[in-house]
């Protein structure tokens, strides 16, 4: 299975708004709405920022946001922030039964 | 609320077998659970390597799945995985993680596996 598609990287300043895709196919982000999104930091875990396409965990903060068309997942952070410089990785589970990760997209905050 | 241990060699020589165990703390091991083994390369991205329902159903990843066993032992609350004929490909930090429903929720602070003679 081939791993879905991201950009390599985003940046914006302080307080914009970045969007970030996660492109797939009709076999995994098109088939259902089980899309994830995953913040990694150097070292650490990644931890859990949206699952079912556009549903956050509670203590995720709102200007996380997920949204899906077609075969395409995207993720918007919202007032972009120091700390929201990360690693951000999507996720689908897919009709094999298996889940395949996004290439992952590194963001900077300028 | 859940924690997860995993644990490994460290160091594997090419062509051996990677034996990595997830100890979960007891009150998570319970119900209808899945969990999953993740890896993520030195600079590069995360892979899905792996899940096992607590009743012992098991998917794997079709470009790993002839190598990779992934099993659970509910008496010792353990999740284990094993990838035979390594190379250095292979060298990654491993996770485990638990599902909740068709995301992985919790998971491990991960194990640094080196592939290396």
């Amino acid at each position: 299975q081939s791993a879905l598609t991201q950009p390599a990287s985003a940046s914006g300043s302080p307080g914009q708004s970045i969007t970030i895709s996660c492109t797939g196919t009709y076999n995994d982000v098109g088939a259902y709405n089980r899309v994830t999104w995953y913040q990694v930091f150097p070292g650490k875990a990644p931890k859990l920022l949206i699952y079912d396409v556009d549903n956050r965990p509670a203590g995720i903060s709102v200007r996380f946001s997920g949204s899906k068309s077609a075969s395409t997942a995207s993720l918007t952070i919202s007032g972009l922030q120091t700390e929201d410089e990360a690693d951000y990785y999507c996720n689908s589970y897919t009709t094999s039964n298996t889940y395949v990760f996004g290439t992952g997209t590194h963001v900077t905050v300028l | 609320q859940v924690q997860l241990q995993e644990s490994g060699p460290g160091l594997v020589e090419p062509s051996g077998t990677l034996s990595l165990n997830c100890d979960v703390s007891a009150d998570s091991f319970i119900g209808d659970q899945w969990w999953s083994w993740v890896r993520r390369p030195p600079g590069k991205g995360l892979e899905w390597i792996a899940e096992i329902h607590h009743g012992g159903t098991a998917h794997y990843n079709p470009t790993l799945w002839s190598r990779v066993t992934i099993s659970v032992d509910r008496a010792d609350k353990q999740v284990s995985l094993s990838l035979s004929s390594v190379t250095a490909a292979d060298t990654a930090v491993y996770y485990c993680a638990k599902h909740r429903a068709f995301t992985f929720e919790v998971w491990g602070p991960g194990t640094m596996v080196t592939v290396s003679s």
